[in-house]
């Protein structure tokens, strides 16, 4: 059954080191999202695309992070350098645009755990 | 700026009693609202929405309720099950030129005891 996957799932790193999370969206989905959760600010959106296109990556800090769309199949997140207080949970979504008056689900995938030492 | 806001981190409910998980907003230009839940290692996942023309909508045990004057809006589960233990995010969402792009709360934590 369609789904976005996620890799890794768990990634435990020392400060400093670069970190790449990668996520494949549902095969014909044409947005996708990168999402932090943390205890403090829930869910944020960092970054997200349409048609491979960045649309928005205003919640991205830029010094440090960056986010690509290599292919429609793959879209990258990476951290370099990386601190401790980039330990979160890292989500990537995908799904269609909306319509006029209605909202098109975001799917999410199971998400990477990041722990910076 | 938390513009979406839910001020219960955690709720515990009897099983087969009403839950009801409440949310804010601060931004009056949201127009469509949803609801995610979330279990432990997995991805948020859809579970209902309104739209800001409704303030009302329901699907089987979840009812959301919008109101617009108080910028408000609450998922009542009723009756709860033990395997409705999750976390419950709030989400809003401004349509247009950024009608994809959500906003979410920080989250409930829902335990339905047995």
């Amino acid at each position: 059954d369609a789904r976005v996957t996620q890799t890794p799932r768990h990634k435990v790193t020392e400060m400093g080191q670069e970190v790449t999370m990668r996520c494949q969206p549902i095969l014909g989905h044409n947005t996708v999202f990168w999402y932090r959760q943390t205890m403090m600010q829930g869910l944020e959106l960092l970054a997200y695309f349409r048609n491979r296109a960045p649309l928005d990556d205003s919640g991205m800090p830029k010094d440090r992070f960056s986010a690509e769309m290599p292919d429609a199949t793959l879209a990258t997140l990476k951290i370099q350098p990386s601190e401790p207080r980039d330990s979160a949970v890292y989500f990537c979504a995908s799904g269609l645009p909306p319509l006029a008056w209605t909202y098109n689900e975001q799917f999410f995938g199971p998400g990477t755990r990041l722990t910076v030492l | 700026d938390q513009q979406v806001k839910q001020n219960s981190p955690s709720l515990s409910v009897q099983e087969g009693r009403i839950s009801i998980l409440n949310c804010d907003y601060t931004n009056s230009m949201f127009d469509y609202f949803l609801w995610y839940k979330k279990y432990p290692a997995e991805g948020p996942t859809f579970l209902i929405s309104i739209s800001s023309i409704k303030d009302k909508n329901e699907d089987g045990r979840f009812t959301v309720f919008l109101n617009k004057s108080a910028k408000h809006l609450s998922l009542h589960i009723v009756p709860s099950q033990p395997g409705d233990s999750a976390v419950y995010f709030c989400a809003a969402s401004r349509r247009g030129s950024s009608g994809d792009k959500l906003t979410f709360g920080t989250g409930t934590r829902l335990a339905v005891r047995p």
